[in-house]
């Protein structure tokens, strides 16, 4: 699969904890999205790299996450002292260019914090 | 900002009949309007897009309107099919960022 892939796919952490999730996306793809999705809902932009620059962070995300991609390549992002309110699926997507072309989706990690 | 909305929340529909699914936005600056299709446990799939530059497009039995006027999209779906069934997700685009409306779940009943 050529695709965007992200791992791990579940996590089930106790609150507190610290996670970290990796995204690989597409290779000629520069641009990359993290997202969160709880049930119901769409998905939620949480922040945006153009190669390795970090251009982007949504108002509601919390100082407890931080994500990174340092080479331009795959991306991390973590959750510090994880809460039960970060239970949701944390998407990662790519795209070529803005945001006005396809942007293709990993599978999702379902982080459940208990 | 951009703000979405999505109507309805739940739409079935007979197999064999139309669905059509509305979205409105805020921000006159969005330029590209796309439609994902998210099946149950699986990651949201592009169907069909739409630019600001264009009223209408079509693939096979999946469409897209544009009114930029009153700043609505929409989506039809016709002669449904069971395995349409999924939850429909538009979403606006302004610069570098999409905002999500929040989901139609599709149900098509036999």
């Amino acid at each position: 699969d050529t695709g965007v892939s992200q791992d791990p796919r579940h996590k089930i952490t106790k609150r507190g904890q610290n996670v970290t999730f990796r995204c690989d996306p597409i290779s000629e793809h520069n641009r990359l999205y993290w997202y969160r999705q709880t049930l119901g809902q769409g998905p939620e932009f949480l922040t945006y790299f153009q190669n390795e620059a970090q251009l982007e962070k949504s108002r509601l995300l919390s100082d407890r996450f931080s994500a990174e991609r340092p080479k331009g390549s795959f991306s991390t992002l973590e959750i510090q002292r994880t809460e039960q309110g970060d239970s949701a699926m944390y998407l990662c997507a790519s795209t070529t260019q803005g945001g006005d072309t396809e942007a293709f989706f990993g599978q999702g990690t379902r982080l459940t914090v208990v | 900002g951009e703000n979405v909305e999505q109507h309805p929340s739940t739409l079935s529909v007979q197999e064999g009949d139309s669905a059509v699914i509305k979205c409105t936005y805020s921000d006159s600056a969005s330029n590209y309007f796309p439609w994902y299709k998210q099946e149950l446990g699986k990651r949201p799939q592009l169907i069909i897009d739409i630019r600001s530059n264009v009223g209408e497009k079509k693939d096979q039995r999946i469409a897209v309107t544009l009114n930029k006027t009153a700043k609505h999209f929409s989506l039809h779906i016709t002669e449904t099919q069971p395995e349409d069934s999924a939850v429909y997700f538009c979403a606006a685009s302004s610069n570098y960022q999409l905002i999500w409306g929040a989901g139609t779940k599709l149900i098509i009943k036999p």
